[in-house]
């Protein structure tokens, strides 16, 4: 199985300020035939189901908020809040696609300082 | 409005069944593969199982599952209703969790766009 480590496991963000997560894949999540990362970023607010946020490592799904990118390829990925806002208090988790079975980050929590 | 509305959750002892039920609408549900995830108290997220949207291939790979429920979870659709399952059976402790029934993406189904609030789960005697 393909194991999946996130860091941090928390961080405290200042309102306004830049949020980084970090993924880390045991083998390569991209694809050769078409060149696409199997990777996922989702969002899970307290007592919410998970949120997709971005797919194919860097593509927004739609009505997400643009303050939210992902980036990377291959074995590394990151995902940004540009500007953290108070609704984006949460957990974060990473999960691959690339094979069965599908895996997901233990998670990172984000929280205001 | 696309929805994903799950049922059957409930407690069972050690040993037992439960059939995990989820009713999809608002869009095709033919055109998408379906999962069912699974989140055990305060943990992360854990992958169960998988359904493609091919219900007439007998081919192994339309249905996938986790190792730690193979042989006793058994996943299934039923696209004349709309509906997804989830048959537990030889339930044990390490089971207990909140189920979610996902919408695999369009794009990429092994990724999840559409969730459900989730059904609990709790295995105790």
């Amino acid at each position: 199985d393909i194991v999946m480590t996130q860091s941090p496991d928390s961080l405290a963000v200042s309102l306004g300020e830049r949020a980084t997560i970090n993924c880390k894949s045991s083998q390569s999540l991209l694809y050769s035939s078409n060149n696409k990362n199997y990777l996922v970023w989702y969002q899970q607010r307290p007592g919410q189901p998970p949120k997709l946020l971005i797919y194919w490592a860097s593509t927004r799904q739609s009505g997400v908020p643009d303050r939210f990118s992902g980036s990377g390829s291959g074995t590394d990925f990151t995902l940004t809040i540009s500007s953290l806002q108070a609704e984006d208090v949460a957990v974060y988790y990473c999960q691959q696609h690339y094979s069965t079975p599908q895996t997901f980050g233990q998670g990172t929590k984000v929280e205001i300082k | 409005e696309v929805q994903l509305v799950e049922s059957g959750g409930g407690l069972v002892q050690p040993g037992g069944s439960l059939r995990l039920s989820c009713a999809a609408s608002g869009f095709i549900f033919t055109d998408y593969w379906m999962h069912w995830v699974r989140q055990a108290p305060g943990k992360g997220l854990m992958w169960v199982s998988r359904v493609t949207n091919d219900e007439t291939t007998n081919d192994a790979s339309s249905i996938t599952y986790a190792d730690s429920v193979k042989g006793r979870f058994t996943i299934s659709r039923d696209n004349t209703k709309n509906m997804l399952y989830l048959q537990m059976n030889s339930l044990r402790a390490d089971d207990t969790a909140v189920y979610y029934c996902a919408r695999g993406l369009a794009t990429a189904m092994g990724a999840f766009d559409v969730w459900g609030q989730g059904t609990v789960v709790t295995v105790s005697s």
